[in-house]
């Protein structure tokens, strides 16, 4: 079974609608972080969290909101999704401490037509 | 600004050939530096990482090459083999503070059976 997950992997939705990411992961990891891919920008942070209580805005996060319900639970939401938010999302978690190396999720891709 | 990137965004290697990624970073405080691989489809996944006290790092077919003076780095891949068809991007990490990852753009590696 993979060790991060998100849901759904494929959403198209429309200009204004509110949507919700959720990322599960089971690795025991404190750390999680939501990141967007567009094509020759890599990967952007748009959130991240270090532990249940923590939360903290990457370089990107105007139009996007998180939640972290428990440790292994991070959720990515669009309060009213624009065209400009299509995109590739990933989820992320890391360990605390010295080691940097992050666990990706498959990724969702979103459409806002 | 502080930027991490590639020199070439795509990559034709022969099967059996080695391969040659390189990275270029401007963040003089970055300490650390990962090389990430994406196959189509799925999240980034970690190759190999190097800490900037070290010039070189060897791992199963890959090594990673690092040169401060010119804020270098490379990822060599040997015998490549079409199961190393993916984009590769390199990360770094500031040091002190949150300690942010930044993510390149990407090189796309294509191997010819």
């Amino acid at each position: 079974d993979a060790d991060v997950t998100q849901t759904p992997r494929n959403r198209i939705t429309k200009t204004g609608k509110r949507i919700m990411l959720e990322c599960s992961q089971t690795k025991g990891h404190d750390r999680m972080y939501w990141y967007r891919q567009d094509p020759g920008l890599g990967l952007r942070l748009i959130y991240y969290s270090f532990d249940v209580k923590d939360i903290n805005k990457g370089e990107i996060s105007d139009g996007y909101s998180v939640s972290r319900q428990a440790q292994a639970k991070f959720s990515l939401s669009l309060e009213s999704a624009i065209p400009n938010q299509t995109a590739l999302y990933f989820c992320a978690t890391s360990e605390a401490g010295g080691t940097y190396e992050q666990y990706f999720g498959p990724g969702t891709r979103l459409t806002v037509t | 600004g502080e930027s991490v990137g590639l020199h070439l965004p795509t990559l034709s290697v022969q099967e059996g050939d080695n391969s040659i990624i390189n990275c270029a970073y401007s963040n003089s405080a970055s300490d650390y530096f990962i090389w990430y691989k994406q196959e189509s489809g799925k999240g980034p996944q970690f190759i190999i990482d190097i800490r900037s006290n070290m010039d070189k790092r060897q791992g199963q077919r890959v090594t990673v090459l690092l040169n401060k003076t010119v804020k270098h780095l490379s990822l060599q891949i040997a015998a490549t083999q079409p199961g190393d068809s993916a984009v590769y991007f390199c990360a770094d990490k500031t040091s002190g503070g949150y300690q942010k990852v930044t993510f390149g753009t990407g090189t796309k590696l294509q191997v010819i059976p």
